[in-house]
């Protein structure tokens, strides 16, 4: 079954303890991308990446990291989380980078709590 | 700056009438406008895409309209059902752009 899945799916943290969220699309696409989405604000993208250690920022990249070794995962890194990093996160991949018609296929969503 | 409007928060409809959803743009020359369906606590979900030279695009019960003058599309879902309930976002990319960026989305509730 063609998925994005992501984990893990909740997660309640202390500020400044490092974390990594990890994502994994089994499609063999090249276009990933992080977003996060608050109430009132929508999903604002965090980072994305258009092939295998290609990466860049979105709208809101601060306070977070990315990495992409391998096409399938595209894991989101807090070094130093803190409490307004409190959000629904999502992966999101679609097969090309250029591909900016084609559909965005999302992942499950991580919820994560920053104490 | 861009900006990307979904009229309503919330839109509350008898079962069976026709549910119309607004987007509205600013200051974008899009190239495609999609439209996704999340449920709570689920990520969205792809629904219809609609290029700039379309002006229509239907898939069941859903149709699609994208009006580049008016810097509009409206997404209609006809003859709804409560199973229909659920937010409903639209997303642009411009052109020459990889990026997809949503509007905040509108809240759709069908009642029996």
């Amino acid at each position: 079954e063609a998925q994005v899945t992501q984990n893990p799916r909740y997660l309640i943290t202390v500020t400044g303890k490092k974390l990594t969220v990890t994502c994994s699309q089994n499609m063999n696409h090249e276009y990933m991308s992080w977003y996060r989405q608050d109430p009132g604000l929508g999903l604002r993208q965090i980072y994305y990446s258009m092939n295998v250690e290609v990466t860049d920022k979105g709208d809101v990249p601060e306070g977070y990291k990315v990495s992409r070794k391998e096409k399938r995962n595209f894991p989101l890194i807090l070094e130093s989380p803190s409490p307004n990093q409190t959000s629904l996160y999502f992966c999101a991949s679609r097969v090309r980078a250029g591909g900016s018609q084609e559909t965005q296929y999302f992942g499950p969503g991580t919820r994560l709590l920053v104490l | 700056s861009q900006k990307i409007e979904q009229n309503s928060e919330a839109l509350n409809i008898q079962e069976g009438k026709t549910a119309t959803l607004t987007c509205n743009y600013t200051n974008y020359s899009p190239a495609y406008l999609q439209w996704y369906r999340q449920d709570p606590g689920r990520g969205p979900v792809f629904l219809l895409l609609i290029r700039e030279n379309e002006k229509e695009k239907r898939k069941e019960r859903l149709k699609v309209t994208f009006d580049t003058t008016l810097k509009q599309s409206l997404f209609h879902i006809t003859a709804s059902q409560p199973a229909d309930s659920a937010t409903y976002l639209c997303a642009l990319t411009g052109a020459g752009s990889y990026q997809l960026t949503f509007g905040k989305g509108t809240k759709l509730s069908v009642i029996p």
